[in-house]
């Protein structure tokens, strides 16, 4: 079964403050993905990853900025956290030559800044 | 370009009652389509998925969905709900082809289930 894990289930930071979220998969997936899921607005998709130190913007990528710097690693990083980053972050991993393009999750870290 | 619409932000229904949840989708292509669950505070769960062949596909927990490529609708079905299905569920479609951001989500379904 593949595995996502996430560094932190629930974090409270101080506006202003940088944050990292760690993501680590174990099934030697090429692509990763961070999302960010809010009320209403369903998952919205921060920045991808297709290969080792090479990244993408997604749909909302601004007061973010990633890092992969090994294969099965994938962080965000909030520079200077805002109170509107609060919010539940997503994981996820897929194959790259996947045919379907399957996603499997993490268990998510809701991130509070206060 | 792909999109996926859920017409029902949340779907309230009483225990043991049959619920559908809707999923309609975009796409000028031929199409891969997912049914994701997300118990409270927790990540997405896959529930099932259609990739080819017959059309009704079964998914864990008693949750089904049909492809319907005339209706471009992908609806999720349980004939008798349980309270342990209060969840989110997200519908999400790919065009295939693989790379790195094939999966579009619709913005979610929230059933709730009263007792």
């Amino acid at each position: 079964d593949v595995k996502v894990t996430q560094s932190s289930r629930y974090l409270v930071k101080r506006t202003g403050e940088k944050v990292f979220l760690e993501c680590v998969q174990d099934m030697d997936h090429e692509n990763m993905f961070w999302y960010r899921q809010d009320p209403g607005l369903g998952l919205r998709l921060i920045y991808f990853s297709y290969d080792v130190k090479m990244k993408e913007k997604g749909d909302i990528p601004e007061g973010y900025s990633v890092s992969r710097e090994k294969k099965e690693r994938f962080s965000l990083i909030l520079e200077s956290a805002s109170t509107n980053q609060t919010s539940m972050y997503l994981c996820a991993s897929s194959l790259r030559l996947a045919l379907y393009n399957e996603q499997f999750f993490g268990p998510g870290t809701r991130l509070t800044v206060l | 370009a792909q999109s996926v619409t859920q017409l029902d932000s949340q779907v309230p229904v009483f225990e043991e009652a049959p619920v559908e949840l809707r999923c309609n989708y975009s796409s000028s292509v031929s199409v891969y389509l997912f049914w994701y669950v997300q118990y409270p505070n927790q990540g997405l769960q896959l529930l099932l998925k259609y990739l080819s062949g017959s059309t009704l596909v079964k998914g864990i927990n008693g949750f089904e969905a049909e492809f319907n490529k005339s209706q471009t609708s992908f609806h999720l079905r349980k004939p008798s709900v349980h309270i342990s299905d209060t969840a989110e569920y997200f519908c999400a479609v790919s065009e295939g082809g693989g790379g790195a951001d094939g999966l579009t989500f619709g913005k979610g379904t929230h059933l709730i289930i009263q007792p």
